[in-house]
């Protein structure tokens, strides 16, 4: 069964930090990896999909990678703004199943 | 284009009460799926269809279901509400047949049931 586990489960940094995310997962056997940001009450909006014969993708000030051997993946933000501020989530695509398995986010505070 | 559209926004309903929520995918998707978020055990899967039929289900009772009509749009349903019941409920869909392109999710539809 695919675990899916997001560390640290909540960051708060000062403003204009780089910062990484982190994500493991437990079956290498994947589609690809999506990670997500939700705002609070709101839904989930994508950020970035790594398919799982890639090792990275960027949009902006966000870069994804992906590790599938170690069964890793790091998001990581760079000049953090007060915006960011939000839930990260991690989902693996499982192959074979069409569903996402989630972790459970990680809760970033930006300070101005 | 139009993203996936949930509605309702917000439902209230009593326990034992049935409630059937909507979603309308993005156009030319075929895939649709579902998932509960609730604080205690995060997002999980309900169940996929792809040209109206289930590929595959989550670990829920019978009490959910859904379905998928030829247009794509999809409903679920819960019947004999309990109070374990009140959760985000997010729909998702995605353009292939496989899961390789990703998935798109609504806004959600916030289930309270008193």
């Amino acid at each position: 069964k695919q675990e899916v586990t997001q560390i640290p489960a909540a960051l708060s940094v000062p403003e204009g930090e780089n910062l990484v995310l982190n994500c493991s997962f437990t079956d290498s056997a994947i589609y690809n990896l999506q990670w997500f940001r939700q705002d609070p009450g709101k839904g989930l909006t994508s950020l970035l999909l790594i398919q799982s014969s890639q090792r990275e993708q960027t949009s902006g000030r966000l870069n994804a990678s992906l590790d599938k051997s170690s069964g890793r993946s790091t998001l990581y933000i760079a000049a953090s703004q007060p915006g960011d501020s939000a839930t990260y989530l991690c989902a693996v695509g499982i192959q074979g199943a069409q569903k996402l398995v989630f972790g459970q986010g990680t809760r970033l505070t930006i300070n101005p | 284009k139009a993203g996936v559209t949930q509605t309702p926004r917000y439902l209230i309903k009593t326990r034992g009460q049935q409630v059937t929520l909507s979603c309308s995918p993005i156009s030319g998707h075929r895939s649709v799926s579902w998932y509960q978020q609730t604080p205690g055990q995060g997002l999980q899967f309900l169940f996929e269809y792809f040209s109206e039929t289930q590929r595959n289900k989550g670990n829920f009772p019978g009490r959910f279901s859904g379905r998928q009509f030829s247009n794509s749009r999809s409903e679920m349903n819960v019947s004999t509400l309990e109070l374990g019941d009140s959760a985000l409920y997010l729909c998702a869909s995605s353009g292939g047949q496989s899961s390789l392109e990703g998935y798109t999710f609504g806004s959600g539809t916030r289930l309270t049931v008193v």
